[in-house]
């Protein structure tokens, strides 16, 4: 069964550090990866999608993520992190047979960023 | 295009009670996605519509949820005798066959 882990529930880094946070799958075949983002109170934004080829993956809001299958990993770096982007961040496996949208989450990581 | 809308944003009722959540998708989407989100974890996925067929539902939607949607464009989300553990976030997704879904903001019940 597909399952992901986000092992840091909190996380807190300084306005303009780097950033890391880490995303382990479970799955049995290629996975279908995905990053989102979700701001208090609102809905899920999509920050980026892994599905094949080149495995760094660039996306919005200066963002990215690379793919280790050897670690079964989907990692999302942002080089210097701004106060906006303070949130809870999703990572994500799409199920096979095609419907990625039908998404396996992970528990979530809260980033504060200190000014 | 006004994204997904879903109604009512919060819904507090007591237990015992039925509720009734709205989603509407971007119009030209055909796939309707609903997931649950308590608190501290992630979203859980709950069923998903291709047009008006219901075509799958996990198995956290119990007897008490029924999910429609008529005519391919609206769904709706019932919760029957609520209970204080269906206290959650739901929140509906739309997409166009398999390209990005796009999430509403979700409706926020709180059983007392």
């Amino acid at each position: 069964a597909q399952s992901v882990t986000q092992p840091d529930i909190h996380i807190t880094v300084s306005e303009g550090a780097s950033l890391e946070l880490r995303c382990n799958y479970s799955y049995g075949a290629t996975p279908y990866l995905f990053w989102y983002v979700q701001s208090p109170g609102q809905g899920l934004q999509l920050l980026l999608k892994y599905f094949s080829g080149d495995t760094l993956v660039q996306g919005i809001k200066g963002f990215e993520a690379e793919f280790k299958r050897s670690q079964s990993s989907f990692n999302l770096r942002k080089p210097s992190v701004h106060w906006s982007d303070a949130a809870e961040y999703f990572c994500a496996v799409g199920a096979p047979g095609g419907n990625f949208n039908k998404f396996y989450f992970g528990s979530g990581t809260k980033l504060n960023v200190k000014p | 295009d006004t994204g997904v809308s879903q109604d009512p944003r919060h819904k507090i009722t007591k237990r015992g009670q039925n509720v009734t959540f709205r989603c509407d998708p971007i119009s030209e989407h055909n796939r309707l996605y609903w997931y649950r989100q308590t608190l501290g974890q992630g979203p859980e996925f709950l069923t998903y519509f291709q047009n008006e067929a219901q075509l799958e539902k996990s198995r956290l939607l119990s007897d008490r949820f029924s999910a429609e949607r008529p005519k391919g464009s609206f769904s709706t989300l019932e919760i029957q005798r609520t209970e204080q553990g269906d206290s959650a976030m739901y929140l509906c997704a739309s997409s166009l066959g398999t390209a990005e879904a796009f999430f509403g903001q979700g409706t926020r019940l709180t059983v007392v």
